[in-house]
C-alpha cells in the first residue's frame, strides 16, 4: 500500500541554519504531495504542495521539489527561524479522478530552532 | 481562507462517559469530513471518512460501534466517542474538503484532546 516515510527527529537547528527534512513514498499511480506544519496543541496548517512530477510547492521561505525519480519531497529552508520550530509531517494523497481525498502521513518530523 | 472549526479543544471526563466533538466547515461546504487520531509524539492515524448523507467508512482496526460518526448536513461531522475508558484518551483532529473544489488540500480543525480518568 501507500506510504510515507519521514526523517527521524528531532532535528535541532540554530536560528538562521539551513533546514532539510527527508521525505520518501510510496504510491501506485500519481499522488499529490504536502507539507503540514503543526504547532504545538494544534491541529494541522498546509505549508505546501505539489500535485505533479517537478512541480516545486513554496510558501513562507519553504520549498520542496516533487521528485518521482527518487520518489521524494523533501522540505528545505535556507535560514530557520525560532518561530518555524513545531512538527512537520509530509503526505500523500492518491491520485485520479476516484481519489477518496484520504491522506497518508509520515510519522513526523521535530524542529527545534535554538536562538 | 477556508475555516475548519473543531468544539471543544479540550475534555477531560470519567471513564464511561461518552464525548462528542463536533467538526464544522465554517464558510464552505463538506461532503466528506476526516476523523484522526494522534498519539503523544506520533504521526496522524486515518480513523474514518465521514460522507454527508451517509455511513461513515472506518479504517481496518477502529470500532465503529465505538467511534459513532454522524454527517447530517455539509458544514457538520460529529465523532462520539461511546463508554470512554483511559485508553481512549488522545489528540482527535478532523479535516474536510470543499466539495467545490475537489482538487484542494483538506483543512484541518485546531484538534480536540480527550482525558479520561
Amino acid at each position: 500500500g501507500n506510504s510515507v516515510t519521514q526523517m527521524e527527529g528531532p532535528v535541532t537547528l540554530s536560528e538562521e541554519a539551513f533546514l532539510t527534512i527527508n521525505c520518501t513514498y510510496t504510491a501506485t499511480g500519481y499522488p499529490s504531495l504536502f507539507w503540514y506544519v503543526q504547532y504545538p496543541g494544534e491541529g494541522l496548517q498546509l505549508l505546501l504542495k505539489a500535485t505533479k512530477a517537478d512541480d516545486k510547492g513554496s510558501n513562507k521561505g519553504f520549498e520542496a521539489t516533487y521528485r518521482k525519480e527518487t520518489t521524494s519531497f523533501h522540505l528545505e529552508k535556507g535560514s530557520v527561524q525560532v518561530s518555524d520550530s513545531a512538527v512537520y509531517f509530509c503526505a500523500l494523497r492518491e491520485g485520479g479522478s476516484g481519489n477518496t481525498g484520504k491522506l497518508i502521513f509520515g510519522q513526523g518530523t521535530t524542529l527545534q530552532v535554538k536562538p | 481562507g477556508a475555516v475548519v472549526s473543531q468544539h471543544p479543544s479540550r475534555v477531560i471526563c470519567k471513564s464511561g462517559t461518552s464525548v462528542k466533538i463536533e467538526c464544522r466547515s465554517l464558510d464552505f461546504q463538506a461532503t466528506t469530513m476526516f476523523w484522526y487520531r494522534q498519539f503523544p509524539k506520533q504521526s496522524l492515524m486515518l480513523m474514518a471518512t465521514s460522507n454527508e448523507g451517509s455511513k461513515a467508512t472506518y479504517e481496518q482496526g477502529v470500532e465503529k460501534d465505538k467511534f459513532l460518526i454522524n454527517h447530517a448536513s455539509l458544514t457538520l461531522s460529529t465523532l462520539t466517542v461511546t463508554s470512554a475508558h483511559p485508553e481512549d484518551s488522545s489528540f482527535y483532529i478532523c479535516s474536510a474538503r470543499d466539495k467545490d473544489r475537489g482538487n484542494q488540500p483538506q483543512h484541518f480543525g485546531d484538534g480536540t484532546r480527550l482525558s479520561i480518568l
